[in-house]
């Protein structure tokens, strides 16, 4: 079965910095392209990040500069490591498979999982 | 960035009647390829978001046939023929032409 499992949401102060986990199985990681994308009540669904099959990496405008993406192979897991964290960084994160027709790189997302929530309060 | 809007915001819905959302982009996600790079998400109550269309009408595995997906250009509509007490939950619908993916705000389906 195919699945994403994400861990490391947690409650951090303003400043801090935070590492998630997407760990899948059922699957092997290097051959897609993964997303990570977030989810506020305030501002809906947020693609924030991505990393392509080659290593390749995108960060949305809002999270530059303070977050990176990168996956371990070995251990068939994603991350994200975001610094700096603000009061607009709370929401709950998901990772998600990116699939891909013929063009670009991440045409629609598929897996997705169950998300871990982030919250940032001093 | 491609702007995307939804319609309407909330909809209450009687089981076994038709449903229709609506979806529009700030510009066209028709592709030179012959494809239209939108696709639908259905997020239930306490699950995450899961696809149920993608590439405008494509149906993803295991989606039930009572929903479609149409539409070219910047308008695109996502119908369920009858409506199940499954259903109910948030519709999002998601342009996958180009970078930053970037989604709808959303449509609640509740049922009357």
């Amino acid at each position: 079965e195919v699945q994403l499992v994400e861990s490391g949401g947690d409650l951090v102060q303003p400043g801090g910095s935070l590492r998630l986990s997407c760990e899948a199985s059922g699957f092997t990681l290097t051959n897609y392209a993964m997303s990570w994308v977030r989810q506020t009540p305030g501002k809906g669904l947020e693609w924030i990040s991505a990393i392509s099959k080659s290593g390749g990496t995108f960060y949305v405008d809002s999270v530059k500069g303070r977050v990176t993406v990168s996956r371990d192979n070995s251990k068939n897991t994603l991350y994200l490591q975001i610094n700096s964290l603000r009061a607009d960084d709370t929401a709950v994160y998901y990772c998600a498979g990116c699939m891909v027709f013929k063009n670009g790189w991440c045409n629609w997302l598929d897996p997705w999982g169950q998300g871990t929530l982030v919250t940032v309060s001093s | 960035d491609i702007v995307m809007t939804q319609s309407p915001l909330s909809l209450p819905v009687t089981p076994g009647e038709p449903a229709s959302i609506s979806c529009t982009s700030s510009r066209s996600l028709l592709h030179s390829d012959g494809y239209n790079y939108l696709d639908w998400y259905l997020q239930k109550p306490g699950q995450s978001p899961q696809v149920l269309i993608y590439l405008g009408s494509s149906r993803a595995s295991g989606v039930p046939d009572r929903f479609s997906g149409s539409g070219s250009g910047t308008d695109f509509t996502l119908k369920i023929s009858r409506v199940e007490a499954e259903d109910v939950g948030v519709y999002y619908c998601m342009q996958g032409l180009q970078t930053p993916l970037t989604f709808g705000g959303g449509t609640k389906v509740e049922i009357k």
